[in-house]
């Protein structure tokens, strides 16, 4: 049971336009999100986060948004650059005892064509 | 400031050999995790150590896979004996707080 989806595996852009990336969850435990981008034959690097407090997070060209009640969050790269062309890692992360523990979904695969 | 170090890259085996993986983690990172990525897929954790104590290893194989972190800083993966379905790219990530910091991986192909 996949607690943690990406339903499109890939995703193609105008380099200058808005790239938007999907993930939906299903754990009502999980209370906090990053996306992680990653490059062939590179491990993933951490982007942007957000806590389950929050509805938005802001860092230059990425922003977070997260809506609880449909258990969906996003990321949105404006403008997009063709270096942001990689796969990218939606995670989620529970409460309590658990709260090291990141859940990934399945990745995107994002081109971003000059 | 040097990130997660892992080692080898690559490597190649016949099924049924032995292979260990290395990683040194960012200084001063208390908790480090190693991680399977299967193609097509997104990380899953193996175990978590918190300074040498392995606390979750309750997704690791444990007939096959083993590791150690024996002074709290660098810690060895090794499996024996390597499956076929061993073939992935074996993550190290380490952190202080909330974000995972993550090594390049070893990927293994095993013949």
């Amino acid at each position: 049971d996949q607690q943690v989806k990406q339903n499109s595996p890939s995703l193609s852009v105008q380099e200058g336009r808005i790239s938007i990336l999907n993930c939906d969850y299903t754990n009502s435990m999980f209370d906090y999100f990053l996306w992680y981008k990653k490059y062939p034959a590179e491990g993933p690097t951490f982007l942007i986060s957000i806590s389950s407090i929050k509805d938005k997070n802001e860092d230059g060209r990425f922003t977070v948004f997260l809506n609880k009640s449909a258990k969906h969050l996003s990321l949105h790269i404006v403008p997009s650059q063709p270096g942001d062309s990689a796969v990218y890692f939606c995670a989620a992360r529970g409460s309590g005892g658990s709260n090291y523990k990141l859940t990934f979904g399945k990745g995107t695969l994002l081109t971003v064509n000059p | 400031e040097a990130g997660v170090v892992q080692s080898p890259r690559y490597k190649i085996i016949e099924k049924k050999q032995p292979v260990a993986f290395w990683c040194n983690p960012i200084s001063g990172h208390n908790t480090l995790y190693w991680y399977l990525q299967n193609l097509g897929q997104g990380p899953e954790l193996l175990i978590r150590y918190e300074n040498e104590e392995a606390v979750d290893d309750s997704q690791l194989p444990k007939d096959r896979f083993s590791a150690e972190r024996l002074k709290g800083v660098d810690s060895t993966l090794k499996i024996q004996p390597a499956e076929l379905g061993d073939s992935a790219v074996y993550l190290c990530a380490s952190s202080l707080v909330n974000e995972q910091f993550f090594g390049p991986g070893t990927r293994l192909t095993v013949l």
